[in-house]
């Protein structure tokens, strides 16, 4: 099984500040990354998906990059309701697996 | 618009069963692969079965592999997961999601206590 790490656990900021979320893979995925947001009470939300490739709807801040084990998302400029938990997931291999998670929360 | 409506879910005991069901709309249905993804609460996500859209092949997570089957209708746009031999650690908010996990439903609760 794949195992993914994510860091930071929590990341504090303020709005317009800039988010640098880090996941790195147990073994290669390529490019078989995915990033979700999830808020409290919703469902999660698909914004990253093939490491690099924003999901439909997704704002432009979001940017995913990596390949291989290591994997970033950057939102460039946070706005209020970017405050959330984001997961990222591995589609590489069965069982399909997702990170711990990083919170980010207001500063 | 695609919709995902997970039903089901309630309070059951160690050992019992339960019939989770995800209707979907608003998407050809039989043309695509669906998943189920629990969360438990407070906790993160956990994908648990994934069903092909018509070939019958099927993934399951170890830890509900022998107890948990993903089943679909595709004549009737219905995703299902037969849940038996249920334990207290498969309480948890199961979703459906669609293949590329792009829509997912709002979830069913199921909770597992004696």
């Amino acid at each position: 099984e794949i195992v993914l790490t994510q860091s930071p656990a929590t990341l504090s900021l303020s709005p317009g500040e800039r988010a640098t979320l880090s996941c790195r893979a147990s073994q290669s995925v390529s490019s078989y990354l995915a990033w979700y947001q999830q808020k409290p009470g919703q469902a999660p939300r698909l914004l990253i998906h093939d490491a690099s490739n924003r999901a439909t709807g997704t704002p432009a801040r979001f940017s995913g990059s990596g390949s291989g084990t290591d994997f970033t998302l950057t939102i460039s400029s946070l706005e209020p309701e970017d405050f959330a938990i984001y997961y990222c997931q591995q589609r590489s291999n069965w069982p399909l697996t997702f990170g711990p998670g990083t919170k980010v929360d207001i500063k | 618009e695609v919709q995902l409506v997970e039903s089901g879910g309630g309070l059951v005991h160690p050992g019992g069963s339960l019939r989770l069901s995800c209707a979907a709309s608003g998407f050809t249905f039989g043309g695509y692969a669906m998943n189920w993804v629990r969360q438990a609460p407070g906790k993160g996500l956990e994908w648990i079965s994934y069903i092909s859209s018509s070939d019958g092949t099927m993934y399951h997570a170890d830890s509900v592999k022998g107890r948990f089957t993903i089943s679909r209708d595709n004549a009737n746009n219905l995703l299902f997961l037969q849940m038996d031999s249920l334990r207290d650690e498969d309480t948890a908010l199961y979703y459906c999601a669609t293949q590329g996990f792009d829509f997912w439903g709002q979830g069913t609760l199921v909770t597992v206590s004696s």
